[in-house]
């Protein structure tokens, strides 16, 4: 089955500075690539997400690219504010089916 | 609805007491997920519903967890004789299966075992 791996857990950066979470999955069949968003005590919330057709796609100040070659996907946070502190997941689904499989999580904080 | 709806909201238990957590999907979502996250952890899939097809049971920790979803309707998450270390919250999420599409959660259910 598929294996999410996700890096860093944890992620410290000053407002204004940018931040990088990076994930690899292991199965070729992956062929869609969501981003969450966990805020403290809520319930992720998808904020973008890629198919394996794209190999970069941006909204406002997140991006994410894509490396079908390397299994390897990436979100990226320019400007951070302190409301992007939060837990984040990447997250893959293998074209085999509805599945999805997570990874274990990165908490971002954006010192002010 | 508009959105996944999970209830109660908030569940404390007795130990050894039976529960059952709810979870009302996205209309017209095939699939439905139930996860469970302990304090500052991750998600931690449980069952996995697409349609008419047999559930994906794999993540189900023993055999004190159930689930049962009708169609493509409401789902039912059973926790018999819970322990303390069932404790966490529960998420559900739903997808639809046309296109790529992400899966949307629930607000959770914080079930308290005491």
């Amino acid at each position: 089955g598929e294996n999410v791996e996700q890096h860093p857990s944890t992620l410290s950066v000053q407002e204004g500075d940018s931040a990088v979470i990076k994930c690899t999955y292991s199965d070729s069949a992956s062929n869609y690539f969501p981003w969450y968003k966990q805020e403290l005590g809520k319930r992720p919330q998808l904020i973008i997400d890629i198919r394996s057709n794209v190999g970069e796609k941006k909204d406002q100040r997140i991006a994410v690219t894509l490396n079908k070659t390397a299994k390897h996907f990436s979100l990226h946070i320019t400007e951070t504010q302190p409301e992007d502190s939060a837990v984040y997941f990447c997250a893959a689904r293998p074209n085999t089916g509805n599945q999805f499989y997570f990874g274990t999580g990165t908490s971002l904080t954006v010192i002010p | 609805g508009a959105g996944v709806s999970q209830s109660p909201s908030n569940k404390v238990t007795e130990k050894g007491k039976d529960v059952e957590l709810r979870c009302d999907p996205i209309s017209g979502h095939t699939a439905l997920y139930w996860y469970r996250q302990r304090l500052g952890q991750g998600l931690e899939f449980l069952i996995y519903f697409q349609g008419n097809s047999a559930p994906d049971k794999s993540g189900l920790p023993s055999d004190r967890f159930s689930a049962e979803r009708t169609g493509e309707s409401v789902s039912t998450l059973t926790i018999q004789r819970t322990q303390q270390e069932d404790s966490a919250v529960y998420l559900c999420a739903s997808s639809s299966n046309r296109g790529a599409v992400g899966a949307f959660f629930g607000q959770g259910t914080r079930l308290t075992v005491v």
